[in-house]
């Protein structure tokens, strides 16, 4: 069965430090994979999304980046945190032309 | 993409079925109903998805209105577990890049004992 990991769970950062959030997927082959945010009490907005190795689609303009380079690997980066950043990031994967979106555990960060 | 509409929150009592109402009034034909639900502190989990026929699964039924403007979530015995935030989702159409969900501000379920 297909599994999604994420990590770390929680993070405390100072403005201005780097970030790095990883997701993995384990169990298929070629998945869809996506990266989403949400603050606190409010919906999920999608960030990225990727069908492939090195092809990332962003859907909002801010200082975070994001690269695939495996797979079934998915990082979420930035290079100076914003107090904005503050959220829950989770990630999740899709597999071809089945639309059901499953989602990994989420990783809580806060920046302060 | 199309929008929902659904309650903010919502009772249920322990036991009882639990409905959850959605409008999707502008959804397009080839669009896929979704729904999620979200556990505090948990990532979203799928629940079911439908397009016209009614549907059901381990978890829940989904019923979907003919003219496809509005859909119910039927949690049948409704547990304390399943407190949460409930979203509905319609599904975007797809483009060479991938698809994507649009959540919104869901239902916030308390289920009662």
């Amino acid at each position: 069965s297909q599994t999604i990991h994420q990590w770390p769970a929680t993070l405390v950062q100072p403005v201005g430090s780097p970030l790095s959030l990883e997701c993995t997927v384990e169990g298929t082959s070629n998945p869809n994979l996506y990266w989403y945010r949400q603050a606190a009490g409010r919906g999920l907005q999608l960030l990225f999304y990727s069908i492939g190795i090195d092809q990332i689609s962003s859907e909002v303009p801010q200082n975070l980046s994001a690269s695939r380079p495996q797979d079934r690997q998915f990082i979420l980066s930035s290079k100076k945190l914003l107090l904005s950043d503050s959220g829950f990031y989770l990630c999740a994967w899709s597999v071809g032309r089945d639309e059901t979106q499953y989602f990994g555990p989420g990783t809580r960060l806060l920046v302060l | 993409d199309a929008k929902t509409t659904q309650p903010p929150s919502m009772d249920c009592a322990e036991g009882r079925a639990a409905n959850l109402p959605c409008n999707h009034s502008t959804i397009s034909g080839n669009e896929y109903v979704y729904w999620y639900r979200q556990i505090h502190s948990q990532g979203p989990q799928y629940i079911i998805h439908g397009l016209k026929n009614n549907e059901t699964n381990e978890m829940a039924s989904l019923i979907i209105t003919e003219d496809r403007k509005s859909s119910t979530l039927i949690l049948p015995h409704a547990t304390l577990r399943d407190t949460a935030v409930y979203y509905c989702i319609v599904r975007g159409s797809l483009n060479n890049a991938g698809n994507m969900l649009t959540f919104g501000g869901g239902t916030r379920l308390m289920v009662k004992p």
